[in-house]
C-alpha cells in the first residue's frame, strides 16, 4: 500500500545511545517532516525538507540530526539519547501544490 | 509564531449527541487543515478549507472556515464511539512553510 512506512515502530534506548529512525514514502512527495507527539504539548516540529538533499530546523531541533540523500527517504537520528527524547515520532510527507501531509504510524521511543 | 487554540481540550458525550469543537487563531492562515487521530497511529487528514466562510460537509461532519481566515469549527452530529478519536486543525501560512497544528480535542464518544 502507498503511503508512509516508519521503522522501527517501538524502540527503548539507554540514556547516551543512537540510534536513527527511518523514514520511507512511494508517493514521490516533495516535502518531509519529522514531528514529535507528547502528552499535552501537540505535535512539534524537529526537522523538515523541502526537497532531496535539503534539511531545515523546525520548533524543536536540539539534540537531532536528520539527512535526505534520497527523496524517498527522510532519517531521524539521535546521537546520544536523552530520558527528555522519549516521545512517540511521526514522519509526514506532503507532495508540492498538496494541502494535506501523509503520516506514518509512528515510532514510540522510550530513553531509560 | 503563529498559534492555533483548541478547545475544549477533552469532550466525553454519550453516542448520539452532538457536538462543536473550535480552532482559533490571531493569524490569518491560506488554509486550515482538520485531522483525526486514533490511538497508535498517525494523525489522516479529514478536510482542507481554504475560502473564508466556506463549509464543508463529510456524512456527519461539518467543518467551516471563518468569514476572516482565522479561526474553524468542526461539528459532528449524532455522534458515535467510532469517532473517537484525537482531532487536530492545522493552519498553513502560505505553504512555504511547514503546518502549524493545534494540541487537539480529545474526543471520547460513550456507548
Amino acid at each position: 500500500n502507498a503511503g508512509v512506512t516508519q521503522t522501527p515502530k517501538f524502540r527503548v534506548l539507554k540514556t547516551g545511545q543512537s540510534m536513527t529512525l527511518l523514514c520511507a514514502q512511494d508517493m514521490n512527495h516533495e516535502y518531509m517532516y519529522w514531528y514529535r507527539q507528547d502528552p499535552g504539548m501537540g505535535l512539534r516540529l524537529i526537522h523538515y525538507s523541502v526537497g532531496e538533499g535539503t534539511t531545515a530546523k523546525g520548533e524543536v531541533p536540539d539534540g537531532y540530526n536528520v539527512s535526505r540523500l534520497k527523496k524517498q527517504n527522510f532519517l531521524l537520528g539521535l546521537e546520544s539519547a536523552a530520558p527528555s527524547q522519549t516521545s512517540v515520532y511521526f514522519c509526514a510527507s506532503q507532495g508540492a501544490g498538496v494541502y494535506g501531509y501523509t503520516f506514518g504510524s509512528g515510532t514510540r521511543l522510550t530513553v531509560v | 509564531t503563529q498559534l492555533l487554540e483548541q478547545s475544549p481540550q477533552f469532550l466525553s458525550i454519550q453516542e448520539g449527541e452532538n457536538l462543536t469543537v473550535y480552532c482559533n487563531s490571531s493569524s490569518v492562515f491560506s488554509s486550515l487543515q482538520w485531522y483525526r487521530q486514533e490511538p497508535g497511529e498517525g494523525p489522516v487528514l479529514l478536510v482542507t478549507v481554504v475560502t473564508g466562510g466556506e463549509v464543508k460537509k463529510l456524512k456527519r461532519l461539518t467543518f467551516q472556515f471563518g468569514d476572516a481566515r482565522k479561526d474553524s469549527s468542526l461539528h459532528i452530529t449524532a455522534a458515535q464511539p467510532g469517532d473517537t478519536g484525537l482531532y487536530l486543525c492545522a493552519g498553513d501560512n502560505s505553504g512555504n512553510t511547514p503546518l502549524v497544528f493545534g494540541k487537539g480535542t480529545r474526543l471520547s464518544v460513550i456507548a
